[in-house]
């Protein structure tokens, strides 16, 4: 199994483009969610999804659009990207509940918004 | 919302050493979680603790659940410069979907 993978890896933005982050999972898990960790923070989630086609906000989800249409992937949009978006973003997934302790996080995207 | 407190925000120990990391809350939560996260990776699960006061050991990690559901404590011994990365702990209150809070994170630099 490749676990949870998300690309790109990195990635520089000019204020007002848009772009996808990818995460995919080949785990069947059903739950998935989006992280945002910036320096001196913890991870703060932004979206997260309880199964195909059911989608939820998190702590910060202003700027951020997602959508669960298979089990496998759940992308992350920026529609109109700002400085404040600069972060490095998780993806995870997880079985049995959302945020239980069998939580499997990607290797993280770097983006920069200039 | 609630907060998870980590202090300090960096460590810096001498190879077999021991460190202990400590997370406060001033919220209960039901479960409490420590993670580690590698230079340029994302966190991996160390420890999960699901009741108070249960201490809990992977290898040369121990961790506890505070008596009082508010604190929790992550030691490691022996450290060795792997141990290098930042360490997380999470809360977790009630309900299976209830979700994470997460502290800031301690840096621990292990000098060989």
């Amino acid at each position: 199994n490749a676990g949870v993978t998300q690309t790109p890896k990195f990635q520089v933005l000019k204020t007002g483009q848009s772009m996808t982050l990818q995460c995919a999972q080949d785990m069947n898990h059903e739950y998935m969610s989006w992280y945002r960790q910036d320096p001196g923070m913890g991870l703060r989630l932004i979206h997260y999804s309880v199964g195909a086609g059911i989608t939820d906000q998190g702590e910060v989800p202003n700027g951020y659009n997602v959508s669960r249409s298979t089990t496998e992937d759940f992308p992350l949009r920026l529609l109109s990207a700002a400085p404040s978006q600069t972060s490095v973003y998780f993806c995870a997934s997880s079985y049995g509940s959302l945020f239980s302790y069998e939580q499997y996080f990607g290797p993280g995207t770097r983006l920069t918004v200039t | 919302g609630q907060q998870l407190n980590q202090s300090p925000q960096s460590m810096f120990i001498q190879e077999g050493e021991d460190v202990s990391m400590n997370c406060t809350s001033s919220s209960i939560f039901n479960t409490w979680l420590w993670y580690k996260q590698d230079p340029g990776e994302g966190p991996v699960l160390l420890i999960a603790l699901y009741k108070a006061g249960e201490l809990t050991s992977n290898g040369r990690l121990t961790a506890q659940f505070g008596i009082t559901r508010k604190d929790s404590f992550l030691n490691i011994s022996a450290s060795i410069p792997s141990d290098v990365g930042i360490y997380f702990c999470a809360g977790q209150l009630t309900g299976a979907n209830s979700k994470l809070t997460f502290g800031k994170g301690i840096t621990l630099s292990v000098r060989p």
